[in-house]
């Protein structure tokens, strides 16, 4: 049973462009949602993170958006630069953060010059 | 500051051999995670330990595969009878705890011929 479900699974956009992520998740219990952001090579890295106590946070370009009826959140990239290009991923976990993260597949990111 | 560090960063093996593979968090993390990333996905839980003990062992696929963490800090995930669906990244991370960002190492990546 996939808990996070991540769209789309690849996505080309224009330098200075908005990038948008979008996930659901199933399981109501979830009360932590970040999101990582992956370089070949490398481990996540986090980039944004929200409680469903809020429905929006933004942090630079990045805004998260949350609807916790619908239950689901994205991930905007506004101005979308070529070293944005990367892999995205969703995840939520439960316990305020605390238990182990639940992921979605990913999507990767290029940001065409 | 040091990150999560990770060793062997490649690992070939046979199937049906046995393989352990490190894991060194920052120093002052009591939380540790191991997760599982197959190529094109997303990571996939497997154990949290919080200090020494394992907090949550619900994601370990089955009883070939094992964790320890004997002293809170250093990490190892020891599989057993290798078998060619073992070969994956396999990621760790580590936090402070709570409510606190998990920070993640390069990997490990298992390949089982």
């Amino acid at each position: 049973q996939q808990q996070v479900k991540q769209s789309p699974q690849s996505l080309i956009v224009q330098k200075g462009g908005i990038s948008i992520i979008n996930c659901a998740y199933e399981n109501t219990a979830f009360d932590y949602f970040p999101w990582y952001q992956q370089f070949p090579g490398k481990g996540p890295a986090l980039l944004i993170a929200i409680r469903p106590d809020v429905s929006e946070k933004k942090e630079g370009r990045f805004t998260i958006s949350f609807n916790k009826s619908a239950k689901q959140f994205s991930l905007h990239i506004m101005d979308s630069q070529p070293g944005d290009s990367a892999t995205y991923f969703c995840a939520a976990t439960s316990g305020g953060g605390a238990d182990g993260l639940t992921f979605g597949k990913g999507t990767h990111l290029i940001i065409q010059p | 500051g040091a990150g999560v560090s990770q060793t062997p960063s490649n690992k070939v093996t046979e199937k049906g051999k046995y393989v352990e593979l490190r894991c060194d968090p920052i120093s002052g993390h009591t939380a540790l995670y191991w997760y599982r990333q197959s190529l094109g996905q997303g990571p996939e839980f497997l154990i949290y330990f919080q200090g020494t003990g394992a907090a949550d062992d619900s994601g370990l696929p089955n009883d070939r595969f094992f964790a320890v963490r004997p002293e809170g800090s250093v990490s190892t995930l020891k599989i057993q009878r290798t078998e060619r669906g073992d070969s994956a990244v396999y990621l760790c991370a580590s936090s402070t705890g709570g409510l606190n960002e998990q920070f993640f190492g390069p990997g490990t990546r298992l390949t089982v011929l």
